[in-house]
């Protein structure tokens, strides 16, 4: 069974960066992208970003570009979302999640998810 | 960035009801759309992909269809344990995008 393990919650001042780590297991890490999705408090879901494990490659939502780094360690089949230069406007939940992909074409929706990573930013 | 619209953003309905929620993208997008389902304190679900094709382990009561612009979702009979906030999602470029979101409540 394919599970998504993220780490626990997390709080920060502002001005600080987070990183959020996301270990799979029952499928082969490098088979799949993972992306991340963030749920801001009362808020719907936003796409962050995704990492393609097999070679590092990644793609970022314009909104996030510049302060948003995802990464895979493919020795540990361990993805990490790394937020910076935080704000009180960040905090909200963030989920890992797999896209699909089959003989090398990916299918860019989401399952399954991670169980969630509240981040909470306060002075 | 293509625009996901929903609607309604909430609805209330009750058990055995048929409940139909929309999705209109800003620009075409074929097929390429799913929908979740999301409970507080969950990971969302995904329950549709390629607007029509059902999840494996998703009860048969959810149906998806659409093309282009406009998509639904429909729960044909509407069960105490779909109670929840339903989300489509494109998936045809990037930045994927995801629609506000439709509650849907006990009535």
């Amino acid at each position: 069974e394919v599970h998504l393990v993220q780490s626990g919650a997390e709080v920060k001042k502002p001005g600080a960066t987070v990183k959020i780590s996301c270990k799979v297991s029952g499928y082969s890490f490098t088979d799949h992208h993972m992306h991340w999705v963030q749920q801001a408090p009362g808020k719907g879901l936003e796409w962050m970003g995704l990492v393609d494990p097999q070679d590092g490659e990644t793609i970022y939502a314009e909104n996030f570009q510049g302060r948003v780094t995802i990464t895979a360690d493919t020795s540990i089949n361990t993805a990490y979302m790394e937020l910076s230069s935080l704000s009180s406007e960040d905090t909200a939940v963030y989920y890992c999640a797999r896209s699909n992909c089959s003989g090398g074409e990916c299918y860019d929706w989401f399952d399954p998810w991670g169980q969630g990573t509240l981040v909470t930013v306060s002075s | 960035d293509i625009q996901m619209t929903q609607s309604p953003s909430s609805v209330s309905a009750s058990v055995g009801d048929r409940v139909t929620i929309t999705c209109r993208a800003s620009q075409n997008i074929a097929g390429w759309l799913a929908w979740y389902q999301h409970k507080p304190g969950k990971a969302p679900k995904l329950l549709i992909y390629a607007a029509s094709s059902l999840q494996s382990g998703v009860p048969s009561r959810f149906s998806g269809s659409g093309s282009g612009t406009d998509f639904t979702l429909t729960i044909s009979s509407l069960q105490p344990e779909d109670f929840a906030t339903y989300y489509c999602q494109q998936a045809n470029s990037f930045s994927l995008t995801f629609g506000g979101g439709t509650k849907v409540e006990i009535k």
